[in-house]
């Protein structure tokens, strides 16, 4: 059973542009969670996608934005880059109205670089 | 609002016992989770440990939880080094709707 998947691994963006960032789910899997894994900041969450639905968004601006598609699959998109929005981007899916219990799956991330 | 703190770094050499050190603020969590993240890997799920509970065990991995305190720990007996990576320590949201994670110890192991 393929796992998830993130493309690209590694994007490279100068300030001001968009970045756009993927993430394929595990079959049967309907929920994604984004998350930003800055240096020295740890992850911190930036949005939650169940069943096409934005369901949760975390503490960052609006120029980071989403969806989901019909077959689960999420897009990340980055507007108006900032130098400080260089990280890993991780993707985490579930099942839809997950337990406590329900561990996340990770993808390996998106290594974004502004310059 | 929700935060977990860790310490940063860990060393230590094979064969001894690891323990890493967590604190979080919200009582109300259910669930706290531990996480393990390789070298250019995504996080992948070690345990976890439901509130009620003081310990788990789980081989080589025991879960002590204080809650009076709100204070986790994940001690790793016979450290090996394939255990080198970061450990995150994480408690759902009040909304139990995401994931908060504290910012990692990275756990080096020296032969």
């Amino acid at each position: 059973e393929a796992g998830v998947t993130q493309s690209p691994t590694h994007l490279i963006k100068t300030r001001g542009q968009q970045a756009t960032l993927r993430c394929s789910p595990i079959s049967g899997h309907t929920s994604v969670y984004w998350y930003q894994q800055a240096l020295g900041l740890g992850l911190q969450f930036l949005l939650w996608y169940d069943e096409g639905e934005e369901r949760n968004r975390g503490n960052f601006p609006p120029r980071f934005s989403g969806r989901q598609f019909p077959n689960y699959s999420s897009e990340l998109n980055v507007n108006a880059l900032e130098l400080e929005d260089s990280a890993l981007y991780l993707c985490a899916t579930g099942l839809s109205g997950r337990t406590p219990t329900d561990s996340y799956t990770f993808g390996s991330g998106t290594r974004l670089t502004v310059v | 609002g929700e935060d977990v703190e860790q310490s940063l770094f860990l060393s230590v050499r094979e064969g001894d016992s690891s323990v890493i050190n967590c604190t979080y603020t919200d009582s109300s969590s259910t669930y706290l989770y531990w996480y393990k993240q390789e070298p250019g890997a995504g996080l992948q799920l070690l345990t976890y440990i439901f509130s009620n509970m003081d310990m788990k065990q789980d081989q080589r991995l025991t879960v002590l939880l204080n809650k009076k305190d709100k204070h986790l720990s994940l001690r790793i007996a016979d450290t090996q080094t394939g255990d080198s990576a970061i450990y995150f320590c994480a408690e759902s949201n009040q909304a139990g709707t995401a994931l908060i994670f504290g910012k990692g110890t990275t756990l080096s192991v020296s032969s």
